[in-house]
């Protein structure tokens, strides 16, 4: 089945410092969303890009997508402690409304 | 907008007893889910619905449990009898069209023991 899958899994940095996290997919898609979890919370919507889209910006996030290689990366720049949480990327399954979440990246932001 | 509601926000129960979470979507939103969060397994899609209507429950573990959208404003997910390996947390989440971001509520931490 279709569902995204993170790497790596678990990255640490200092704040401050840009993180980069990856995703592949298998199947065509018509867009691709990214969202955060935060300890002990519910996920997040962070951006949805569109296949049409290479890139897209919201704030300190840029998410890239190349359909070509079935991947996206989401780059958090200048990261503070707050963005400590884990991020998933969420592929729709066979073109459906239907999301299927991998296991994430774990991001630690130290202060 | 509140959000998406749910309740309860913790649940303990013992194993053989009804378990019934419930769900208030986001008013207007068209598609509503239900994941279960383990460490093991990761977010599980358990079934989603469409203006009410069940649309996909084949990742509904098996015939304990079950689950119901009445009206646009209600969904509700019961497991019936309860076993310690349903222990998780549950989320429903909200969205507007096909196309658009999920909004999560805050889950459901189910202890059965």
């Amino acid at each position: 089945s279709q569902q995204g899958e993170e790497d790596p899994q678990a990255l640490s940095i200092q704040e401050g410092e840009n993180a980069t996290m990856n995703c592949s997919y298998k199947t065509s898609i018509n867009n691709l969303q990214w969202y955060r979890q935060n300890s002990g919370r519910g996920l997040v919507h962070l951006i949805l890009i569109r296949s049409n889209e290479r890139e897209k910006h919201s704030g300190r996030l840029r998410v890239t997508l190349d359909t070509s290689k079935k991947s996206s990366s989401l780059l958090i720049t200048a990261s503070r402690a707050a963005d400590t949480a884990s991020y998933f990327c969420a592929p729709p399954q066979g073109g459906s409304e239907k999301l299927v979440f991998g296991k994430g990246t774990k991001l630690t932001v130290n202060p | 907008d509140a959000g998406v509601i749910q309740s309860p926000r913790h649940e303990v129960t013992e194993m053989g007893q009804e378990v019934t979470l419930r769900c208030k979507p986001i008013s207007g939103h068209d598609y509503l889910f239900w994941y279960r969060q383990t460490m093991m397994r990761g977010l599980e899609l358990l079934i989603y619905f469409n203006n009410n209507v069940p649309i996909d429950d084949s990742g509904m573990p098996e015939d304990r449990f079950s689950a119901k959208m009445p009206n646009a404003s209600f969904s509700n997910l019961k497991i019936q009898p309860s076993e310690p390996r349903d222990s998780a947390v549950y989320f429903c989440a909200s969205s507007l069209d096909r196309a658009g971001g999920y909004t999560f509520g805050s889950g459901t931490r189910l202890t059965v023991v």
